[in-house]
């Protein structure tokens, strides 16, 4: 079956830090894959996805690159910011019969991430 | 616009009781689905539908039924509810097209006592 995996945290990081959060997935054919991001007291709303082999998803100074070879989704930040902290969810979206996913998605266990000033 | 709204907020119920969590969107979305979050596990589906009429099982479907008599709204059962049901409930919409961004609503969080 498909699957995410995403590193343990918490993850505690002062401002202006480097950011990496890794996810691997295990899914047949060419899911597309997201992370998500949920504030405190908030719903999920999406980060950045992409959907084939070798894309590039970007937002707000975070990257993630699909990588095929290696079944993975790493979240990156060069510089985070309070503003940051955080619960982060990779995600993916399986490739179903007749080309379409019904809007099932398969989750990671999500990483909180806290940045001090 | 409104996007996908859950009602309630918070919920506290008895051992065996049942209710009904509302989710309603605005979008014209084909698909809706609801998960339950709990600590460590992500999030986890439970039902999902692909349009007014079509619902199936996801995950974790026990002690849980949905209907989609429309295509904006899709409530959650829960029949007799258990402490294992103690959760915090997402419910998510989307454009049918597995490249597309789900949309979710701001959750419910209920405890089971």
């Amino acid at each position: 079956g498909n699957s995410v995996t995403q590193m343990e945290g918490p993850v505690t990081l002062s401002e202006e830090a480097f950011l990496t959060i890794n996810c691997t997935y295990t899914a047949t054919g060419y899911p597309s894959l997201f992370w998500y991001v949920q504030y405190p007291g908030e719903g999920l709303q999406l980060l950045l996805k992409a959907t084939k082999a070798d894309d590039k998803g970007s937002n707000k100074g975070f990257e993630a690159t699909y990588r095929k070879e290696t079944t993975s989704f790493h979240l990156e930040k060069g510089s985070v910011q309070v503003s940051d902290s955080a619960v982060y969810f990779c995600a993916l979206s399986p490739l179903q019969a007749g080309g379409t996913s019904y809007g099932k998605l398969t989750f990671g266990q999500g990483t909180i991430l806290t940045v001090h000033p | 616009n409104a996007g996908v709204t859950q009602t309630p907020k918070f919920q506290v119920l008895k051992t065996g009781q049942s209710m009904t969590l509302q989710c309603a969107q605005d979008m014209n979305h084909e698909y809706m689905s609801w998960y339950r979050q709990d600590p460590g596990m992500g999030l986890r589906l439970i039902h999902y539908s692909v349009g007014a009429g079509i619902t199936d099982q996801g995950e974790v479907p026990n002690g849980y039924n949905v209907s989609r008599s429309t295509t904006e709204d899709f409530p959650l059962r829960l029949l007799s509810a258990a402490p294992s049901q103690t959760s915090v409930y997402f419910c998510a919409s989307s454009y049918a097209n597995m490249n597309t961004e789900a949309f979710f609503g701001q959750g419910t969080r209920l405890t089971v006592v």
